[in-house]
This record gives structure tokens, sequence and C-alpha cells, in this order.
């Protein structure tokens, strides 16, 4: 069946750098993506999404870029902050959403 | 403030009985859906409902039940055919699918 998968499970990045989050996508039918973040415990929480008649979209601090030739999404986050630790989720669908296994972001001080 | 409430957040049960965990919306969302997530690994979608008295199999439905009497609710039955219900549950809600999920705080369920 189709999948979303994650090319790395964990990212340590320094505090202040900026980080990037990698997903793949199989599913060439998939019209709308997006990300979101679950810290410990808690439910995940929207970041950013994008739909397939863009390349990129910006929100505050983070970026999505997706790359429609080689199905491929990921979420730069700026000037990474402590706040950023969790673990981030990507997800698509042209209908009910499917879910990757996530990225575990971790900030070094 | 609209939001989406899951209760109880912690839910022990023995093995073999059934259990409800509870999903309420004051969105206005049509959709709803119920997720279980296992440690270290992502969502997998158990059922959804996109209009009320309507809804659908996900990719792991058997031993779980669901309703959907009113636009709001969205409850979720583990059933005792459910081989491995220890798991942290989410239920999400939307406009329409797939569009803006909205996520609960989830119910960790342990069955002993």
């Amino acid at each position: 069946g189709e999948s979303v998968g994650l090319h790395l499970p964990t990212l340590s990045v320094q505090e202040g750098d900026n980080s990037i989050i990698n997903c793949a996508y199989s599913n060439s039918a998939s019209d709308y993506f997006i990300w979101y973040k679950q810290e410990s415990g808690k439910g995940p929480q929207f970041i950013i999404d994008i739909r397939s008649n863009m390349d990129k979209r910006q929100g505050q601090r983070v970026t999505v870029l997706l790359n429609k030739t080689v199905k491929h999404l990921s979420l730069q986050i700026a000037a990474t902050q402590p706040g950023d630790s969790a673990v981030y989720f990507c997800a698509e669908g042209p209908e009910k959403l499917t879910f990757g296994t996530g990225t575990r972001l971790t900030i070094i001080p | 403030d609209g939001g989406i409430t899951q209760s109880p957040k912690y839910l022990f049960r023995k093995e073999g009985q059934n259990v409800t965990l509870s999903c309420e919306q004051n969105l206005n969302h049509d959709a709803m859906y119920w997720y279980r997530q296992d440690p270290g690994q992502g969502l997998r979608l158990i059922y959804y409902s996109q209009i009320v008295n309507d809804f659908q199999k996900g990719d792991i439905a058997e031993g779980y039940s669901v309703s959907r009497e009113k636009k709001e609710s969205f409850p979720l039955t583990v059933t005792s055919a459910q081989k491995n219900p220890t798991a942290f549950y989410l239920c999400a809600s939307s406009i329409r699918t797939p569009y803006g999920y909205t996520f609960g705080s989830g119910t960790r369920l342990t069955v002993v």
C-alpha cells in the first residue's frame, strides 16, 4: 500500500542553527501535505501545510518545500530553539491523512 | 474556546473488558477520526467519519467499534477482540477530509 516515510528517525541540532526534516512519500495522487509537531504525551499540533500546486510555503520560522518530481517533502525550522524539541510527522493525502513514523528533533544547548 | 476534548487522559482496564473512549469537538467540523499510536511509531487510522450516522474503517479497525450519532461526538469502543489494546489513542476532527486536522490531547489506555 501507499506509505509515507522519513529518511532519519532522529535529528540533533545545535540551538540557534537551522533544522531540516525530510519526508518521502509514494502516493503520486497525493495533493495535500501537512507537518505536525508532537510533544511527549500530547496530541500532534499543526505546523504548516502545502498543496500540490505549490513548491514552497512559509510560516513563522518554518518553511515547507515540496518536490513532486522525486516525491519529497521537507520542513525547515529556522533558528532552532529548545521548545522545538519534539517528534515531527509529515502526512499526506488525497483523502484521509496517512502519517509517517516521525523524526525526533533534539536541540543541543 | 473551540477545541477537541478527549477523556479520560489515562484509562486502565482489565483484559477482556470493553472500554469506551470519549471524543467531543465544538469546532463544527464534519469529519472526525480515531488514530492509534504505539511507542516510537506513527499514527495508524482506526476509523473515520465524514458525516453524522456514517463512518468507515481505517487501516486497523479490527477489535474496535465507533458511532457517530451527533456531529460533536465520536466515541471509540475498544472491545475484548482487540489483541493488543494498550496504546495512546488520538481523536481528530477537520472541516472536511483531509484538511486541517485538529487533534485532541489523547487517551493513554493500559490493559492489564
